[in-house]
């Protein structure tokens, strides 16, 4: 399995709040996601990084912020939560996913709720 | 702009029957990986298979197939003797060359479910 720790598991927090999740990898992989999952919608992507400090938008980015200062670490910040965030996010890993040929390997996922 | 289309919600089986999940993808781009991934009950997310654009031979892994047709852009995923262990959400993705670094396009994915 693909070293990548996600934290918190679960967290409820109340709308308005400041909220940031975070994806821990091992494997020294380049690029990173977040992806949210909704039912109806399946995965949509959040936001990436191609490398330290680089990153950008996905499809659903309002309302989040990234950042990225080590290679291992991806951070995703939700600045003042809604109830339109309660959703389960999952961080992904690729090694070289500009060739398109590597797939994406997924942490266990957070459940938010926003209440 | 590319998608991916996975038109079945759920599918409901007895065990030991074949089922066929299908995909069916859009994209303007000559070159491009789809890839099959399964989310059990328990919520992670697994990798099963990749393809690419060019190569249209179909794939055998134990009971999993998978028929990639370029002529009807469709990807389809194919059980057969089914087990309850499979059981699950299946989700059909795409990426394409030089496109691949802003992540899959995902299908809504087909919840399976195989009943004893």
């Amino acid at each position: 399995d693909a070293g990548i720790t996600q934290s918190p598991r679960h967290k409820v927090t109340e709308t308005g709040t400041p909220v940031t999740l975070r994806c821990h990898q091992t494997e020294n992989h380049r690029y990173m996601y977040w992806y949210r999952q909704d039912p109806g919608h399946g995965l949509r992507l959040i936001h990436y990084s191609y490398g330290v400090k680089d990153t950008d938008k996905g499809e659903v980015s309002d309302g989040y912020s990234v950042s990225r200062s080590k290679t291992e670490d991806f951070l995703l910040t939700l600045e003042s939560a809604t109830s339109s965030q309660t959703s389960v996010y999952f961080c992904a890993i690729s090694e070289s996913p500009d060739r398109g040929n590597s797939p994406l390997h997924f942490g266990n996922g957070t459940r938010l709720t926003v209440t | 702009a590319q998608k991916v289309t996975q038109a079945q919600t759920e599918i409901s089986v007895v065990e030991k029957e074949d089922v066929t999940l299908d995909c069916v993808y859009e994209t303007r781009d000559t070159t491009y990986y789809l890839f099959w991934y399964k989310q059990p009950p328990s919520g992670e997310l697994v990798f099963l298979i990749r393809r690419n654009s060019f190569d249209e031979q179909n794939e055998i892994s134990g009971r999993y197939s998978w028929n990639f047709q370029k002529s009807t852009s469709s990807f389809n995923f194919t059980i057969t003797a089914s087990q309850v262990v499979d059981s699950a959400v299946y989700f059909c993705a795409l990426t394409t060359l030089g496109g691949g670094a802003d992540g899959l396009t995902f299908g809504k994915g087909t919840h399976l479910i195989i009943q004893p």
